[in-house]
């Protein structure tokens, strides 16, 4: 399977924890963005990110979120101290080219805070 | 704010049934997107319009850009069971940002 990989699928966190959300973008893309859906809203975007540079981190919530896309391995969606309004679902997203409409999506890690 | 405004919203039909969802916005778009999204799953790219007036077939799905680059239709012909799912229309505001701006979807159920 070529496609985007994202995992967990699901993960559970008390208020206070840390949550880490991993993304594997398609095989020869280095382009990665990550969304998220509340709950009866629309897929909203938090960040762009090229290996090690984040291009637009535009809607990335000031504290506690933070992403990275290393050299080696799969970016990162790293939430700090989880609160119960960050319950969502995270999707990646990949692409060939960057600035490109051509985004290719992931299975969403579904982030439950309790 | 550029927004997109999908409807309608939620739409239930018989299996057979034609039917047309729209994507507006008063902003002009480099490119818009149409993704379906099955419950638990990410979305999937259906088509890419890039040029105004342009149209793309999908077998029973139609995809119009308007010749403004402001909006959007799909037009799905003899609807079935299987085209059940959430409908996204998703655009870039300019080129080279690689954000994309979402719709708030359409929900399609086709009762067979």
């Amino acid at each position: 399977n070529a496609g985007v990989m994202q995992n967990p699928r699901h993960l559970v966190r008390r208020r206070g924890q840390e949550a880490r959300l991993r993304c594997s973008p398609m095989k020869g893309h280095s382009h990665v963005y990550w969304y998220r859906q509340l709950p009866e809203e629309g897929l909203k975007f938090m960040v762009y990110l090229q290996k090690e540079n984040i291009i637009d981190e535009s809607g990335m919530p000031k504290e506690r979120f933070s992403a990275e896309f290393p050299k080696e391995g799969p970016s990162i969606l790293r939430i700090q101290q989880v609160v119960r309004g960050d319950s969502a679902a995270y999707f990646c997203a990949s692409s060939l080219r960057g600035g490109t409409y051509e985004q290719y999506f992931g299975p969403g890690t579904r982030l439950t805070v309790t | 704010t550029q927004l997109l405004e999908q409807s309608p919203q939620f739409l239930s039909i018989q299996e057979g049934e034609n039917l047309t969802v729209y994507c507006n916005s008063s902003s002009v778009f480099s490119s818009l997107q149409w993704y379906r999204q099955e419950p638990g799953e990410g979305p999937v790219l259906l088509v890419t319009v890039v040029t105004g007036g342009e149209v793309k077939k999908l077998k029973r799905l139609t995809f119009q850009f308007g010749d403004a680059r402001k909006d959007s239709s799909l037009h799905i012909t003899a609807a079935q069971p299987g085209d059940t799912g959430l409908y996204l229309c998703a655009a870039q505001p300019s080129s080279n940002t690689g954000k994309l701006i979402f719709g708030q979807g359409t929900t399609l159920q086709v009762k067979p």
